[in-house]
C-alpha cells in the first residue's frame, strides 16, 4: 500500500517531446512537492502546492507545468524536453509545509 | 536564502561511529531534518530536531545548536548496509524542505 506513488519510474524520450509524470498520495496530506536530483545528487526543490495551490515556484523554466486536479495528486508536464532536463525526478507530500516529507520512488527522466 | 554545508564524501569501517556534521544559514528557521538515500532509491526520513540538544533512535542520534547553525547526524555500529547518502534539510514556516548536497558515506569490513 504505497503512500506516495509516481509513474512511470522511467522515462526515455527524445529532445523536443512533451511529457508528463504523474503522483499521487494516499497519506491524507495538503502539501505535495516536485524535487529535481540531479547527476550530483543535489536534491532541489521545483514546486509546491497546498490543498491545490501554487506556494512555491522557484526558478524553473515555464517548459515545467504542475497541475493538481485535487489535493491527493500533482502531476508535472514538461514541454519541450531539453538534454538538461535529464534528472530523476521526486514527487513528495508533507502534513504541512515545514514537517517530515515522504518521497516517492522518483522518476529517472533521460532524454536523448 | 539559504546556505546548508554537509561533507561531500565520508568513508568508516564496519562497527565504527560516524558523525556526520551540517551548518546552515537560513531565515525563518522551523526544524532541522535528516533523510537517508541509498543509490537508486528515494530519500527516507531519519530525524527531526527542532529544539537544541540530542534525540536518539536506535544506532542514530541527531543533534541540533540553533544559536551555531550547526547539526550533526552520529551513526554507531555501523553496517555495511548504512552505506548511503545522508541529506540535512532545513524546514522553514510556509516552505518546502531545502536540502544540502548530501554526504555519501560508505562503509568498508
Amino acid at each position: 500500500d504505497t503512500a506516495v506513488s509516481q509513474t512511470p519510474k522511467y522515462l526515455v524520450t527524445q529532445m523536443g517531446n512533451d511529457k508528463s509524470i504523474k503522483c499521487e498520495q494516499n497519506l491524507g496530506h495538503d502539501t505535495m512537492y516536485w524535487y529535481k536530483q540531479d547527476s550530483k545528487k543535489f536534491l532541489k526543490i521545483m514546486f509546491s502546492y497546498n490543498n491545490k495551490e501554487l506556494i512555491i515556484n522557484e526558478t524553473v523554466p515555464n517548459r515545467f507545468s504542475p497541475k493538481s486536479p485535487d489535493k491527493a495528486h500533482l502531476n508535472l508536464h514538461i514541454n519541450s524536453l531539453e538534454l538538461g532536463d535529464s534528472a530523476v525526478y521526486f514527487c513528495a507530500s508533507s502534513a504541512a509545509g515545514n514537517t517530515e516529507a515522504f518521497f516517492g520512488q522518483g522518476t529517472r527522466l533521460t532524454v536523448v | 536564502g539559504q546556505n546548508i554545508d554537509q561533507p561531500t564524501e565520508m568513508t568508516a569501517t564496519e562497527g565504527a561511529i560516524v558523525q556526520i556534521n551540517c551548518t546552515y544559514q537560513t531565515s525563518g528557521f522551523n526544524g532541522l531534518f535528516w533523510y537517508q538515500q541509498h543509490a537508486g532509491e528515494a530519500p527516507t526520513f531519519l530525524s527531526y530536531n527542532v529544539l537544541d540538544g540530542l534525540e536518539e533512535k536506535g544506532r542514530f542520534s541527531s543533534f541540533l545548536s540553533r544559536s551555531k547553525g550547526y547539526s550533526y547526524l552520529l551513526l554507531k555500529e555501523l553496517q555495511m548496509k548504512d552505506s548511503a547518502s545522508y541529506l540535512c534539510a532545513v524546514g522553514q514556516a510556509g516552505t518546502a524542505l531545502i536540502f544540502g548536497k548530501g554526504t555519501t558515506l560508505s562503509v568498508s569490513s
